[in-house]
């Protein structure tokens, strides 16, 4: 089945460590997302990635880091600059890659909710 | 910059009740309309979307219209199920823009029996 996979689902990260989450989708599309979920709030965009080799910083970028290596793959790193960082990530990708965006519906992976010790 | 409004939670309702989740929107131009729904420890679906005014989305028996005139885009179901209960997001994703979605902060939903 095609989808998005989110790895692992529960983080655990020590002051000052940096800790990457795993976002892997074989749909075959060209634009990948991460957001981060408060309680209460809605997502906010943390970086985008309309192609392979490219991406853009969101509105809250910030202490974390990505890479886009591979189609299939956008990990996040979570610094230890961010000092905030206790939160549940979801990653979502699409099809469109042009800069007009297509009004494609996004699809979510399950999430990783993060934790700082 | 564009944001999304939606009425604040969480709504609890008795089992096959109406239910209407408010939702406005401020953007230039004429973005299209979206509601997602997040069951517990889940990512989000999309439930239904419109891309231009008066446009109607509807599926499992969710509506929601897209009044250009009153910047709304409310989202209504006739008769709820327990199992509808999730959290519900309003998004817009403005024309021409490659960053997708903007998000309200989420409506909880609960359906008793």
């Amino acid at each position: 089945d095609g989808g998005i996979t989110q790895s692992p689902k529960y983080l655990f990260r020590k002051e000052g460590q940096n800790v990457t989450l795993s976002c892997e989708q074989n749909l075959n599309h060209d634009a990948m997302y991460w957001y981060r979920q408060d309680p209460g709030q809605g997502l906010r965009l943390i970086y985008y990635s309309q192609i392979v080799n490219d991406f853009q910083k969101g509105d809250i970028a910030e202490g974390y880091s990505v890479s886009r290596e591979k189609k299939e793959s956008f990990p996040l790193t979570v610094t230890s600059a961010q000092k905030n960082p206790t939160a549940f990530y979801l990653c979502a990708s699409s099809g469109g890659h042009s800069r007009v965006t297509t009004n494609e519906k996004l699809f979510f992976g399950s999430g990783t909710q993060l934790s700082v010790l | 910059g564009d944001s999304v409004t939606q009425m604040e939670g969480p709504v609890t309702l008795s089992e096959e009740a109406f239910l209407t989740i408010n939702c406005t929107y401020t953007a230039t131009g004429y973005p299209s309309l979206f509601w997602y729904v997040q069951y517990p420890g889940e990512g989000l679906q999309l439930l239904l979307k419109a891309t231009k005014a008066d446009d109607k989305g509807s599926n499992k028996g969710f509506e929601a219209t897209y009044r250009k005139e009153t910047t709304s885009f409310h989202l209504e179901k006739g008769s709820v199920q327990v199992s509808d209960s999730a959290v519900y997001f309003c998004a817009l994703s403005p024309r021409g823009s490659a960053r997708q979605l903007t998000f309200g902060s989420g409506t909880q939903l609960t359906v008793l029996p």
